[in-house]
């Protein structure tokens, strides 16, 4: 089944301590991205990833860092999570023209206290 | 980055109503998808517009591309609780990335 997969799906955490958010596709799409979804503001990308290796800033990448050293994987870390971090975070995967469908991962709800 | 503006914001309707959801932007997109989420689930691809005035159905949901591919509706009939959802918008310019509009939470009551 062709899909998206991202870990862990909820997680409470306290400020500055390191975390990763893991993500895999299976469907050896070149096109990776991380988005963050917050109420009144819609889906925002954090980070993109047009091959392996090959990694640029979206809109809001401040406080992320992320590689891709497979082109299955993109994990998203964030080094020192900071309160403003709270949000809902999906990973998706796609074909590298713009056109084409993007497939999302089910979420990953980040607490930071 | 491009913005595009959905209307409206909120949306509650009785089942077997009528109802258009709208996206503009004062940009020209190249191609723009429509996509819908449900709770605790990523957005899930509905259509891709591509050629200005393209009108595509899906059962009972019609998407219309502007002719100047600045916009699109969403049209839905007769609506269902199933189609529940937030409905969102993005569009595709010159580069790789697309631009979310904010999105149409729907409420369809039985």
């Amino acid at each position: 089944e062709a899909q998206v997969t991202q870990n862990p799906r909820y997680l409470i955490t306290v400020t500055g301590k390191k975390l990763t958010v893991t993500c895999s596709q299976n469907m050896n799409h070149e096109y990776m991205s991380w988005y963050r979804q917050d109420p009144g503001l819609g889906l925002r990308q954090i980070y993109y990833s047009m091959n392996v290796e090959v990694t640029d800033k979206g809109d809001v990448p401040e406080g992320y860092k992320v590689s891709r050293k497979e082109k299955r994987n993109f994990p998203l870390i964030l080094e020192s999570p900071s309160p403003n971090q709270t949000s809902l975070y999906f990973c998706a995967s796609r074909l590298m023209g713009s056109s084409y469908e993007q497939y999302f991962g089910p979420g990953t709800r980040l607490t930071v206290t | 980055t491009q913005l595009l503006e959905q209307s409206p914001q909120f949306l509650s309707i009785q089942e077997g109503e009528n109802l258009t959801v709208y996206c503009n932007s004062s940009s020209v997109f190249s191609s723009l998808q429509w996509y819908r989420q449900e709770p605790g689930e990523g957005p899930v691809l509905l259509v891709t517009v591509v050629t200005g005035g393209e009108v595509k159905k899906l059962k009972r949901l019609t998407f219309q591309f502007g002719d100047a591919r600045k916009d699109s509706s969403l049209h839905i009939t007769a609506a269902q609780p199933g189609d529940t959802g937030l409905y969102l918008c993005a569009g595709a310019s010159s580069g790789y990335a697309l631009n979310f509009g904010k999105g149409t939470s729907l409420l369809v009551t039985p």
